[in-house]
Order: C-alpha cells, then structure tokens, then sequence
C-alpha cells in the first residue's frame, strides 16, 4: 500500500489561506489521493480526492503535481471551524475493498 | 455529502457485558461498511470491513469472536463488543460506501465513545 507522509502540526491564520502538503511517493496508477478531516471527537469528514487532475469544490482544492508523488490541499479562506487533523489517503486498490488506511496526519491550528 | 447515523453516541457498561453499536446509511445503499477504532491522541485504526449478505473481513490482529459484526442490510451494520472489559474502551467510528473500489467516497458516522468500567 502507497504510504503517505505528512507534517505533523501546522498553524495558519484566519482568513489567510491553508496549505497542506502530502508526500506519496509510492503511489500507483490506479491510486486515488483522498483527503479527510476529523474535528475534535467527531468521526472523519470528506473533503475532496482526485486521481491526477487537479480538483475543487465547495471546501477546497487538491493540487496534484504531474509525477503524482506528493499533494497539496488547500483551504483557500481558513476560519477557526477549519481546526482539526486532516488526513491524506492514497486509496488502496479495488480488489482490496477499498480500505481507507489513516496515517497521523497533520493538525491545523487556525488562529485569530 | 450523504449521511451515515451511528447509534449510541455515547455508552457506559460494566465488565463483563456486551454492547452493540449501530450504523446507518440514511439516503443511499452501503454495499460495503467499515469499522474503526481510536484512542485517544492516536489516529483511526481499521478493524473489519464488512459487505451486506456475507462474513466480515477482519484485519489483522483483531479478535473476530471479541468484535461481532453483521450487516444484514443494505443500510445497516452493526458491532457487537462482547464481554468488554476496561481494555476496550475507546471510540468506535463507522463508515459507509457505495461500493468498494477507490473511486467511491467513504462517509463516516459521527462515533460512538465506549466507557468500559
């Protein structure tokens, strides 16, 4: 299974925009980067994922360099609700069921 | 996104005694629903990925016959700690899937926070 390595804390300010690195360098190509966050003592919430395009919606934007091994999730206004761990997954393949494997992930401190 | 209930939010047992945790998929069919485990200031751990109308698939080092669980529907999965003990006190999330290959996004339920006294 592609690993994924993270920073393991991170603080913005709010209003200013969050940028979060993900480096998996392992990666295969049918592997999808996800991106979850999890607020304090709540259960993980989707954010976005993305194969090799770069994508956006409502919460955020995934910058997925060309050569696939690293990403960037980007919260392009951060408030201080966008406090919590946010996790990068590479999706193991189908055959596996899909399991979602959470590393550490990084914890983002949004201040005033 | 979709909405996955899980049921209780919170549960207080004695030693000894067996607690059942729900889970819910609420606006679509779960084919494949998944059990996590965390403790406190450590990340999720998978325990066992369960698929509607069969047995569950346990990983590694997690006691099949301790965590019971059945998914007798398309929209529900349920966890069965049996005879817990102190040990097994710790936060019990699910989530839910429409399929099972990397292209279908999981969505999780809000965790249940299991006190073993």
């Amino acid at each position: 299974d592609a690993k994924t390595t993270q920073p393991t804390s991170m603080d913005c300010a709010e209003g200013r925009a969050a940028n979060l690195p993900c480096n998996h360098s392992t990666i295969s190509g049918n592997e999808y980067v996800y991106w979850y966050r999890q607020i304090h003592s709540q259960g993980p919430q989707y954010i976005i994922h993305g194969l090799k395009n770069n994508e956006t919606n409502e919460m955020a934007s995934l910058i997925i360099t060309e050569d696939r091994k690293s990403s960037t999730l980007i919260l392009p206004h951060a408030t201080l609700r966008d406090t919590a761990v946010y996790y990068c997954i590479v999706r193991v393949a189908h055959n596996q069921g899909g399991k979602l494997i959470f590393g550490q992930g990084t914890e983002l401190s949004v201040k005033p | 996104g979709a909405v996955v209930s899980q049921h209780p939010s919170r549960v207080i047992c004695k030693s000894g005694t067996s607690v059942k945790i729900e889970c819910r998929s609420l606006d679509f069919q779960a084919t494949t629903m998944f059990w996590y485990r965390q403790f406190p200031k450590q990340s999720l751990m998978l325990m066992a990925t369960s698929n509607e109308g069969s047995k569950a698939t346990y990983e590694q080092g997690v006691e099949k016959d301790k965590f019971l669980i059945n998914h007798a529907s398309l929209t529900l999965s349920t966890l069965t700690v049996t005879s817990a003990h102190p040990e097994d006190s710790s936060f019990y999330i699910c989530s839910a899937s429409q399929g099972a290959t990397a292209k279908n996004i999981q969505y999780f339920g809000a965790g249940t926070r299991l006190s073993v006294l």
